[in-house]
Order: C-alpha cells, then structure tokens, then sequence
C-alpha cells in the first residue's frame, strides 16, 4: 500500500466552483500534514499546512481526520489560476524528517 | 535572489555517462532533500542530510551518490547512468525545529533538473 493516495482526476470544473481534493495516508503515527501546489514544469511551492483542528486560507480550507486518517482540501470560488496539481505530503511518524508524497491530484478550472 | 537553486536545469547525456546535479540554498536551513519524480510525478525521497550529515538514505542504488560540503550544498553524483535515471531530480531545503526536526516545516524547492538519459 503506498505511504499516501490521491486521486489522480483529472477534476475538470469551472470557474466559481467548489472543489474538494482527499487523501488517504498509511502510517498512523505520521504528525505533519501539507498541501502543496505543482504547477507544470515547475517545483511543488506549499500552499497550506494541515492543522488538527482544521484551517482556513483565504478560499482554501484544509481539514485533517486521523480517525480515518485522511486529509481534505476544499477550494471555495476556483479562479483559472488555481488550475495545477495538488499534492499532499504526509512526514513519516517517527521518522519525522521523511516526508512521502502523494502522486497529486489535478484541477483543470475552466472559463 | 534565489532560495534554493540548482544546476544544471536540463542535462541530456548518453548512458553509462557520470554526472552531478548541484543545489545550494541561501536561506540558512539546516536540512537539505534530494527527490526524484518520475514520469508519473510521483515525487519520491532519496536522500535528506542536515548539517552536512546524512539521515535519510532511501532505497537508491549505490551509482547515486549525494554530497554535502557544507549546510548550503547539496550535491548529487550520478555514475554510468541509465534509461530508468530519466526524471527530474528536486532539491528542497527547510528548517529544523524547536524539536530537533523538520517535519512542521516547509520544505522550500529547488526549480528541478530535467534528466534525460539517451
């Protein structure tokens, strides 16, 4: 089973949507949680971390379940600009300087 | 001013060549990352080193081998390379902290090194 699981999409939707991204991690004993954004060609820049009470950016809302252990990205009123690649990394519980990421999941916003 | 920079940002070379990757960050983090992502962007761990000491070292082969000549660099070696070594190869940086890690950091990325090996 991978360390963390994303749905690929690609989520095609257009603009002034919400949109909302999961994911799945393994390891129970993982502590931090992000959302990074990847856009074509270029590196992966963090969009948000994922408290345990939840948080909010802005348009971004990122909520984070150990129970089931998944974490969730909402994005209210999607702009052109928020179309790339979401990914979510997970750190390695006590390996806690190992982060795995999730293979990403891609948000095509349309006019 | 770049944060964390890296070069070459495109290499193309023929199998079985060596070659290195350099990265080097000005932002006075203490843990630096090699990743690889492969053609269907899984962006993979390979190596994690901070204050120029190695401490994560993922399953990569042996003709993989990184450099740190101090807490701003981060080097990485390549030898008699392979078809299967073609991805991009990130280096990210972040800081420790009050615990003695990184892991409620943000890693900060390098602008990636395209590969490809002919």
């Amino acid at each position: 089973r991978k360390e963390v699981e994303q749905d690929p999409g690609p989520f095609n939707v257009p603009e002034g949507a919400t949109v909302a991204f999961n994911c799945t991690y393994s390891n129970s004993a993982s502590q931090s949680f992000f959302w990074y954004r990847q856009d074509c060609r270029k590196e992966p820049k963090l969009l948000m971390s994922v408290y345990s009470s939840g948080n909010e950016d802005g348009r971004f809302t990122a909520q984070l379940n150990r129970a089931s252990q998944y974490i969730s990205l909402l994005i209210r009123d999607s702009k052109l600009s928020d179309s790339a690649t979401y990914l979510c990394v997970v750190n390695g519980g006590y390996n806690f300087n190992k982060f795995y990421f999730g293979s990403g999941t891609k948000l095509n916003v349309k006019p | 001013d770049t944060a964390v920079s890296q070069t070459p940002k495109y290499l193309v070379t023929q199998m079985g060549n060596d070659k290195s990757i350099k990265c080097e960050q000005n932002l006075g983090h203490d843990t630096m990352y090699w990743y690889k992502q492969d053609s269907k962007k899984f962006l993979k761990i390979m190596f994690s080193y901070n204050n120029k000491e190695l401490i994560i070292n993922e399953t990569v082969p042996n003709r993989f081998s990184p450099k740190s000549p101090d807490k701003a660099h981060l080097n990485l070696h390549i030898n008699s390379l392979e078809l299967g070594d073609s991805a991009v190869y990130f280096c990210a940086s972040s800081q420790e902290d009050s615990s003695g890690g990184s892991s409620y950091n943000e890693q900060f990325f390098g602008p990636g090194t395209r590969l490809t090996v002919l």
